[in-house]
């Protein structure tokens, strides 16, 4: 059974950082792009950013919202994926998930399992 | 960026009903779209991939269809288990979007 566990949210103040991480079980993690998405008290989801494999680099992307002040990492040794967030804003708290991608029949990569979330509140 | 425009944003329906959503990308994305279904205070759960192919262990009354811009996911006969918040999401090009969410109800 695939298990995707989030841990790391709370309470932090605007300007402040915190570091979320995700443990994977139950699935082949180099197989696999991991993400991150949020989501607002009573809105719709929003994609933060991704990793791609070791096959590609581990390179990253991330939503315009977050770039410059988010870093997603992952240690695929342990099995876990990482969100660190720095300059915290107001409007960045959510619940926020990991969820894996997986590799479609042309290679396009589309989310396949997502963890429980972790809620963040930034609020001073 | 490509916008997902989904409708109805919510709708009611009987059970035993046949019930249809839509999601349109603001421009052609193949078939490279997902949908997800949402329960309250749940995480998403991942229902189809690639327009149409159904997630491992996804009931087939769930059907998705569609390629370029228009989508649309169908729900055979609705029952109680699946009141919840359905998105699509395009997986095209980055930044990934998502729709804004429909949010079926039983009548």
């Amino acid at each position: 059974e695939v298990q995707l566990v989030e841990s790391g949210g709370g309470l932090v103040q605007p300007g402040g950082s915190l570091r979320l991480s995700c443990a994977a079980s139950g699935l082949t993690l180099s197989d696999h792009y991991m993400d991150w998405v949020r989501q607002a008290p009573g809105k719709g989801l929003e994609w933060v950013g991704r990793t791609r494999n070791k096959a590609n680099s581990y390179t990253t992307e991330y939503a315009a919202s977050v770039k410059g002040r988010f870093t997603i990492s992952r240690d695929d040794s342990k099995s876990s994926l990482f969100l660190q967030m720095n300059s915290l804003k107001t409007e960045d708290t959510a619940v926020y998930y990991c969820a894996s991608a997986r590799s479609d029949y042309s290679g396009w990569f589309y989310f396949d399992f997502w963890g429980q979330g972790t809620l963040v509140t930034v609020s001073s | 960026d490509i916008q997902m425009t989904q409708s109805p944003s919510s709708l009611s329906a009987s059970v035993g009903d046949r019930v249809t959503i839509t999601c349109r990308a603001s421009q052609g994305i193949s078939n490279h779209l997902a949908w997800f279904q949402q329960k309250p205070g749940k995480a998403p759960k991942s229902l189809i991939f690639a327009a149409s192919s159904l997630q491992s262990g996804v009931p087939s009354k769930f059907s998705g269809s569609g390629s370029g811009t228009d989508f649309t996911l169908t729900i055979s006969s609705l029952q109680p288990e699946d009141c919840a918040t359905y998105y699509c999401q395009h997986y095209d090009s980055y930044p990934l979007t998502f729709g804004g969410g429909t949010k079926v109800a039983i009548k």
